[in-house]
């Protein structure tokens, strides 16, 4: 199986700051890597796929990169709405997604 | 827009079966290019992927759960289901049905639609 480890596990930060999470695959996985939202009790929305390309929808503040093994997803600009978990999934192999990086207000 | 829904008990007792379904609206489970997908989420902890079906009915499973799932499709109730066996208190958490996507053939699938998720608890 591969895993993937994200970091941080929690973070705070004020609205209109740049706010980056990396994501750490157990082995390479080609930027067979996807990034989702989960506000509390909702359903996870996709936000990027193959590392980099922005799902339908998504504004622009969000961007993701990396190659290998470490990932990285980016907010340009913190809004209010963006207070949330963030998750990564390789899809490589089988699927597994990351822990979670919880995005709270400073 | 595709919507998915999941509907089935809230509450299992241990060494029971859990049975859930997905019912699919906005687009057909028929049409093909899509892995319909269960996905869980242990309360307060993060995703963790059971398995797929395709339209054609082949399956796919998450090797940990392999010898206790089971994912059936009704492609004439647009609809696709979820058994999971001889469950216990670890299998409590929320179910999400979701459509998964292969942004390229040979890869697993990414989900783009999910379902609002359905909380099933195991206790006697």
């Amino acid at each position: 199986d591969i895993q993937m480890t994200q970091s941080p596990s929690s973070l705070s930060a004020s609205v209109g700051d740049r706010v980056t999470i990396t994501c750490r695959a157990s082995q390479g996985i080609s930027n067979s890597l996807a990034w989702y939202q989960q506000k509390p009790g909702k359903a996870p929305k996709l936000l990027l796929y193959a590392a980099s390309r922005l799902e339908s929808g998504v504004p622009s503040r969000f961007s993701g990169s990396g190659s290998g093994t470490d990932y990285t997803l980016t907010i340009s600009s913190l809004q209010p709405e963006d207070f949330a978990t963030y998750y990564c999934q390789q899809y490589y192999s089988t699927g597994t997604f990351g822990q979670g990086t919880k995005v709270e207000i400073k | 827009q595709v919507q998915l829904q999941e509907s089935g008990p809230g509450l299992v007792k241990p060494s029971q079966t859990l049975s859930l379904t997905c019912t699919v609206s906005g687009g057909s489970i028929s049409s093909g290019g899509y892995y319909w997908s269960w996905i869980r989420q242990h309360p307060g902890k993060g995703l963790e992927w059971i398995g797929y079906i395709y339209y054609s009915g082949s399956t796919y499973y998450n090797p940990s759960l392999k010898s206790r799932v089971t994912i059936s499709v009704d492609t004439s109730k647009n609809q696709f289901s979820l058994k999971l066996s001889s469950v216990t208190a670890a299998d409590t958490a929320v179910y999400y049905c979701a459509r998964g996507i292969r942004f390229l053939e040979w890869l697993s699938p990414h989900f783009d639609y999910w379902g609002q998720g359905t909380l099933v608890t195991v206790s006697s």
